[in-house]
């Protein structure tokens, strides 16, 4: 199985502020046939299920506000919240779908500082 | 839209097989578009992905749950459903449905399982 590990395990950002998550995936998820990352990021609000926000590594999903951006190829992975809003508090999550099973990192919990 | 709805008992004994359905409106399963699957989250956890099944038939499951899953597809009723068998108290947790793809991924809304005597 291919092991997601996210940092930090949560972090406090201020309103407007950059917020920094990072996965990292114990091997490569970069497949050499389309030189395509198989890795996905999922926000999930409290009470609600996980939404897919980002495909392919960096590839915003329709309706995505462009202050979320994706980057990263290989083994190692960020996800950038350019200015922070108070409606971006949430758990997001890297996954791989590189191969089964699909795997998840821990989540990381996003707050207001 | 495509849009996906769980159901199924919330409450389920020990030892017994978890039965949930899924009900899928805005998608057909016979476009090989999607791959139609389960994950869970256990109260307060991360998600887990059990398995899926495509419009060929082909099943795959997470072998951490050994052999006690089962998914399957009712076309003639737009529905998909996943059998658990020998629960525990471990496998508490909000199970979703969903349709995902290379590029994009839907979920329900989520129900919640609770196994307990």
């Amino acid at each position: 199985d291919i092991v997601m590990t996210q940092s930090p395990d949560s972090l406090a950002v201020s309103l407007g502020e950059r917020a920094t998550i990072n996965c990292k995936s114990s091997q490569s998820v970069l497949h050499s046939s389309n030189n395509k990352n198989y890795l996905a990021w999922y926000q999930q609000k409290p009470g609600q299920s996980p939404k897919l926000l980002i495909y392919w590594a960096s590839t915003r999903q329709s309706g995505v506000p462009d202050r979320f951006s994706g980057s990263g190829s290989g083994t190692d992975f960020t996800l950038t919240i350019s200015s922070l809003q108070a409606e971006d508090v949430a758990v997001y999550y890297c996954q791989q779908y590189y191969s089964n099973p699909l795997t998840f990192g821990g989540g990381t919990k996003v707050e207001i500082k | 839209q495509l849009q996906l709805q769980e159901s199924g008992p919330g409450l389920v004994k020990p030892s017994e097989t978890l039965s949930l359905s899924c009900t899928v409106s805005g998608a057909s399963f016979n476009t090989g578009s999607h791959y139609w699957g389960w994950i869970r989250q256990p109260p307060g956890k991360g998600l887990e992905w059990i398995g899926s099944v495509y419009y060929t038939g082909d099943t795959y499951h997470n072998p951490s749950l050994k052999s006690r899953v089962s998914i399957s597809v009712d076309t003639s009723r737009s529905q998909f459903s996943l059998k658990l068998s020998s629960v525990t108290a471990a496998d508490t947790a909000v199970y979703y449905c969903g349709a995902y793809s290379s590029s994009s991924a839907y979920w329900g809304r989520g129900a919640l399982v609770t196994v307990s005597s």
